[in-house]
């Protein structure tokens, strides 16, 4: 069966240095998400990708995030100065062309800021 | 803001036992109700779309209730088992981009 595998599965960083997180999604899916948990909080939305731009960003996005997809396959998610704050699980979903439909989620990358 | 609530927050059932749980979410705009299953160190994994009012799913013990007029998703467990121990998310769309605003989750301990 397809998986969304991402990497790493475990970042440890220092405050304010640039991390980026890896996502392979299924290969013919096009709508990709980004999502996070704070531990102890809920899942929150980061992030919607589709046709290589943002189409929908929450609060949480600043401009201390971007997302790309530079080689068609990688879908990446980079923190360019992180805090402590940013500590979390983050998760990588795709999903194909209904927009209600099942998304499938990444293992997720826990990324710890100290 | 648009909130997704769910109870009870944890649940501690013995082998056996049937359970159920509920989510609750904004009655407008609707797109979809998602109900996703968590194990630990594993992916979220979906259990039911469910889209229309007045919806039932089944996956084996595990079944499904939408009311989208109310705002409210039952999601119900049949005679408990050790592995269904695991968070139970719900998930609702509200906008065409199709991101999940998800609850808290209920974490479900089923003792053998």
């Amino acid at each position: 069966e397809p998986e969304v595998t991402q990497t790493p599965s475990h970042q440890v960083t220092q405050m304010g240095q640039e991390v980026i997180l890896r996502c392979v999604p299924i290969s013919n899916h096009l709508y990709f998400y980004w999502y996070r948990q704070i531990l102890g909080q809920k899942v929150e939305f980061l992030v919607s990708f589709y046709n290589n731009e943002i189409s929908e960003k929450s609060e949480i996005f600043d401009d201390q995030f971007s997302v790309e997809r530079p080689d068609g396959s990688n879908f990446t998610l980079k923190i360019r100065s992180t805090k402590l704050e940013d500590s979390a699980m983050y998760f990588c979903a795709t999903r194909g062309e209904v927009i209600g439909s099942e998304q499938y989620f990444g293992p997720g990358t826990r990324l710890t800021v100290t | 803001i648009l909130n997704v609530e769910q109870s009870p927050q944890s649940l501690h059932v013995q082998e056996g036992d049937s359970t159920n749980f509920t989510c609750s979410f904004p009655s407008s705009n609707f797109y979809a109700l998602h109900w996703y299953r968590w194990e630990t160190a594993k992916s979220p994994e979906a259990l039911f779309v469910m889209t229309l009012n007045g919806d039932e799913k089944k996956k084996g013990r595990i079944s499904a209730t939408l009311n989208t007029k109310e705002g409210y998703s039952y999601l119900y467990i049949k005679g408990s088992q050790p592995e269904d121990s695991a968070t139970y998310l719900c998930a609702f769309i509200g906008g065409s981009q199709g991101n999940l605003i998800f609850g808290k989750g209920t974490k479900l301990s089923v003792k053998p």
